[in-house]
């Protein structure tokens, strides 16, 4: 069972069609939740850090929020240079391995 | 600039090949981790370390060995490469629990 899933798996809007990507999570404890966007054949850019239920980062077009079982990614009024692959990660309290377990992603696609 | 490198950027090698890919940080992070990323299976994790001569295995360490001699350098060595070992390798790093910055990825092939 995957500890992160995200949803969609891919999504095409129109150039300033707002959305939301999902990120559902299912560790114990949670050190952390990131976002990160991912152009083709690049590594990962950093876009936020969550680490508590309620909190809120924003970023030009770019929203993130955390409950206690899901993160958000709003993009208002997207961009075609919005277009990319959006990769959510969790960082977990305790157990062995200390890195991030990463969702599949999102890959978003802005049509002008 | 803040970076994160690595070398090579591509590379084609046959089976049982040794190889190693180098990875260096400029920011001073403590933590460094590899991963590899295949179609349908996302971004896993092979090797951390959370300071220098400290590492760990991720999720899946088999067939790779990594070793911290230095703060800044990370390298991931295939003793013995094998066909199913061909991916896009990313090495990554950070202060901690802060967000990861990655290295712009080494795409291997194995024959």
């Amino acid at each position: 069972e995957d500890q992160v899933t995200q949803s969609p798996e891919a999504l095409r809007l129109q150039e300033g069609e707002s959305s939301s990507l999902n990120c559902s999570y299912t560790v114990s404890g949670l050190r952390g939740l990131f976002w990160y966007r991912q152009d083709p054949g690049k590594g990962p850019e950093f876009l936020f850090t969550l680490y508590s239920a309620g909190e809120e980062k924003e970023k030009e077009r770019l929203k993130a929020t955390l409950t206690k079982k899901e993160s958000f990614l709003h993009i208002t009024a997207p961009k075609p240079e919005d277009s990319a692959t959006y990769l959510c990660a969790v960082h977990e309290t305790g157990g062995g391995a200390d890195g991030l377990t990463f969702g599949k992603g999102t890959h978003l696609i802005i049509q002008p | 600039e803040a970076q994160v490198t690595q070398n090579p950027r591509y590379l084609i090698t046959v089976t049982g090949k040794k190889l190693t890919v180098t990875c260096s940080q400029n920011m001073n992070h403590e933590y460094m981790s590899w991963y590899r990323q295949d179609p349908g299976l996302g971004l896993r994790q092979i090797y951390y370390s959370m300071n220098v001569e400290v590492t760990d295995k991720g999720d899946v360490p088999e067939g790779y060995k990594v070793s911290r001699k230095e703060k800044r350098n990370f390298p991931l060595i295939l003793e013995s490469p094998s066909p199913n070992q061909t991916s896009l390798y990313f090495c990554a790093s950070s202060l901690g629990g802060a967000g990861q910055y990655f290295g712009p990825g080494t795409r291997l092939t194995v024959t």
